[in-house]
């Protein structure tokens, strides 16, 4: 059952802004996942966060974690064009599938 | 690099069809998903299968089925397609679960068309 819901549903920003995207959930994780699908493609892994980890950073990604609030923060620093996709968080509690959220709708312009 | 195959792209099929979609992953993994993926709704789960012959339903069973025979093969059945099973269809694997909920790793998926 879906859990993780991202926030916004869409975002428009011009390359070399940082885009920032939130995720909420509803009951207890193990970990918080983010990942990108490019348009009509699958779903490509970026970061991991687990429950007891607060932030994390990959190249230009930075995750934060506030399980407080139950929610979870993806930030990407100096947009490309190339960044333009679908952001998925995904979350489970138990078990061996992940809850996936809707997504937000990146679009960098030159 | 891991990589989830899926044996098509694109689909067309008429109602009332038995449709096939295959799923290979060659890093041995013990984990494999189906999901579809329909607009305004995200992913959702239609089956897993976490050892060969095992099977575990997922958000949205009905109407699905699935069979896996070989590690690195998972298929996913439309028994009589619909057209409300026009979809993104989703094929995922992941290793064995030593901590709990490893990433996934996709397939490029497979759009079907039930006319």
């Amino acid at each position: 059952s879906q859990q993780g819901e991202e926030d916004p549903q869409a975002l428009s920003i011009q390359e070399g802004e940082n885009a920032t995207m939130n995720c909420s959930y509803k009951t207890s994780i193990n970990n918080l996942q983010w990942y990108r699908q490019n348009s009509g493609r699958g779903l490509v892994h970026l970061i991991l966060i687990r429950s007891n980890e607060r932030e994390k950073h990959s190249g230009r990604l930075r995750v934060t974690l506030d399980t407080s609030k139950k929610s979870s923060s993806l930030l990407i620093t100096a947009s490309r064009a190339a960044d333009t996709a679908s952001y998925f968080c995904a979350d489970t509690n138990s078990g061996y599938a992940l809850n996936f959220g809707k997504g937000t709708s990146l679009l960098v312009t030159p | 690099d891991v990589k989830v195959t899926q044996s098509s792209r694109y689909l067309v099929k008429r109602t009332g069809e038995k449709v096939f979609l295959e799923c290979v992953q060659d890093m041995d993994h013990e984990n494999m998903f189906w999901y579809r993926q329909d607009p305004g709704l995200g992913l959702r789960l239609i089956y897993f299968s976490y050892d060969v012959k095992m099977k575990e339903k997922g958000d949205i069973p009905e109407g699905y089925s699935v069979s896996r025979e070989k590690k690195e093969r998972f298929s996913l059945i439309l028994e009589s397609a619909s057209t409300n099973q026009t979809s993104m269809y989703l094929c995922a694997s992941s290793p064995r679960i030593s901590t709990l909920n490893e990433k996934l790793f996709f397939g490029s998926g497979t759009q079907l068309s039930v006319l």
